[in-house]
């Protein structure tokens, strides 16, 4: 069935250091791809997504890449700071209402 | 705009009680959905609506009913609760992007 692997699970980083999470899709007919950042005790907020005619995305410290052919794309954050802590999932969509999340990676800044 | 609401925002329960959690949305989406969050855990669909009038089992349906009143507003039941359903619940609409609505968070003793 259609699934969606996020790894790392975990990732502890210091600050101002680059932090790096991946997605892997498996239906190929995907063609949306949000990130959510969700801090603790709250809702699931949109940080940045891309569509399946993008190659990459940047928006301030948050970019997004796209492999379409290797079907996975990847959430990087640079220069990252205390208030990135939080849990990051990607999901997967084919354009209609439903996404398929991934399983979430908890990061940590270490001041 | 207030975007997605939900109420109550907690709830404790005891073991077959019912209850219903309200969801409603002011961005004219037509798509709506409920997902639950265990401690630590991801997100997983319960019921979805792709349009008023409209409703799908998701991945974890059973315990639950849902009902699209109309656009705006999307509920969902407990008939009987169960320890098991002790989450979080969160609605969430969408267009294409879905956005979230705070939460409901509910203990079933």
């Amino acid at each position: 069935g259609e699934n969606v692997e996020q790894h790392p699970s975990t990732l502890s980083v210091q600050e101002g250091d680059s932090a790096v999470i991946k997605c892997t899709y498996s239906d190929s007919a995907s063609n949306y791809f949000p990130w959510y950042k969700q801090e603790l005790g709250k809702r699931p907020q949109l940080i940045i997504d891309i569509r399946s005619n993008v190659g990459e995305k940047k928006d301030q410290r948050i970019a997004v890449t796209l492999n379409k052919t290797a079907k996975h794309f990847s959430l990087h954050i640079t220069e990252t700071q205390p208030e990135d802590s939080a849990v990051y999932f990607c999901a997967a969509s084919k354009g209609t209402y439903k996404y398929i999340f991934g399983t979430g990676t908890r990061l940590k800044v270490l001041a | 705009n207030a975007g997605v609401t939900q109420t109550p925002k907690f709830q404790v329960l005891k073991t077959g009680q019912s209850m219903t959690l309200q969801c409603a949305q002011d961005m004219n989406h037509n798509s709506m959905y409920w997902y639950r969050q265990d401690p630590g855990m991801g997100l997983r669909l319960i019921y979805y609506s792709a349009s008023e009038g409209t409703t799908d089992k998701g991945e974890v349906p059973n315990g639950y009913n849902v009902s699209r009143l109309n656009k705006r507003e999307f509920s969902l039941r407990l008939e009987s609760a169960a320890p098991s359903q002790t989450s979080v619940y969160f609605c969430a609409s969408s267009v294409e992007t879905q956005y979230f609505g705070p939460g409901t968070r509910l203990l079933v003793l």
